[in-house]
């Protein structure tokens, strides 16, 4: 199983609406992370867990909260976001946080804020 | 920091070679990787290199690594429809203790019969 799976694969939500996105591995990596991706523009790195473990936080907003209950697992709960928040989130693993990071991406939550 | 540049668009025909060119900054990048992103999906990794290569071959793919000019490129032999999408290249710095991937802008690659 080489693969990472993102759920919900589109996702409209209100700004005040609460909501979570998933990510699942199994692949026994121990490093996840979030990205977001906006329309014609590489993916930014949000958030990096590392033995489920906060390891980086990109001076992100706190209206993303991350979440890593297990090793296989990662969640973006997502409160009181703005129109300017929509966007690609892709979920993506890798071994560990050595060099030479192979990661391995999800296919992502097209996320509209209205 | 680490500025990672790709020209925006490329079309080639269905069969001939297509190249694909990154420039980059920061010299310290261990390795220098080529990822792929077709439309609604994710980042698939398709190859990369280690900094003190100068050429990597993979099937259809050929990178070539100058490290003088800090320039990277990825050529697509025989490309096929199925190749079209957007290619990003990415080099690997350290950011605050961690290895952090920064990615070029990506270069979207058009293949017409």
């Amino acid at each position: 199983d080489t693969e990472v799976t993102q759920t919900p694969k589109h996702l409209v939500m209100g700004m005040t609406n609460k909501k979570s996105l998933k990510c699942e591995q199994h692949m026994g990596h121990r490093a996840m992370y979030w990205y977001k991706q906006k329309a014609k523009k590489p993916p930014e790195l949000m958030f990096v867990y590392s033995y489920e473990k906060l390891s980086i936080n990109e001076s992100v907003p706190s209206r993303f909260s991350p979440e890593c209950p297990n090793s296989s697992l990662l969640n973006l709960h997502l409160h009181a976001l703005q129109p300017e928040d929509s966007a690609l989130y892709l979920c993506a693993s890798s071994q560990d946080r050595s060099t030479n990071e192979k990661l391995f991406f999800g296919s992502g939550t097209q996320l509209s804020v209205l | 920091g680490e500025d990672v540049e790709q020209s925006l668009f490329l079309s080639v025909r269905e069969g001939d070679s297509s190249v694909i060119n990154c420039t980059y900054t920061d010299s310290s990048s261990t390795y220098l990787y080529w990822y792929k992103q077709e439309p609604g999906a994710g980042l698939q990794l398709l190859t990369y290199i280690f900094s003190n290569m100068d050429m990597k071959q993979d099937q259809r793919l050929t990178v070539l690594l100058n490290k003088k000019d800090k320039h990277l490129s990825l050529r697509i032999a025989d490309t096929q429809t199925g190749d079209s999408a957007i290619y990003f290249c990415a080099g690997e710095i350290i950011s605050g203790g961690y290895n952090k991937l920064i990615f070029g802008a990506g270069t979207r690659l058009a293949v017409h019969p």
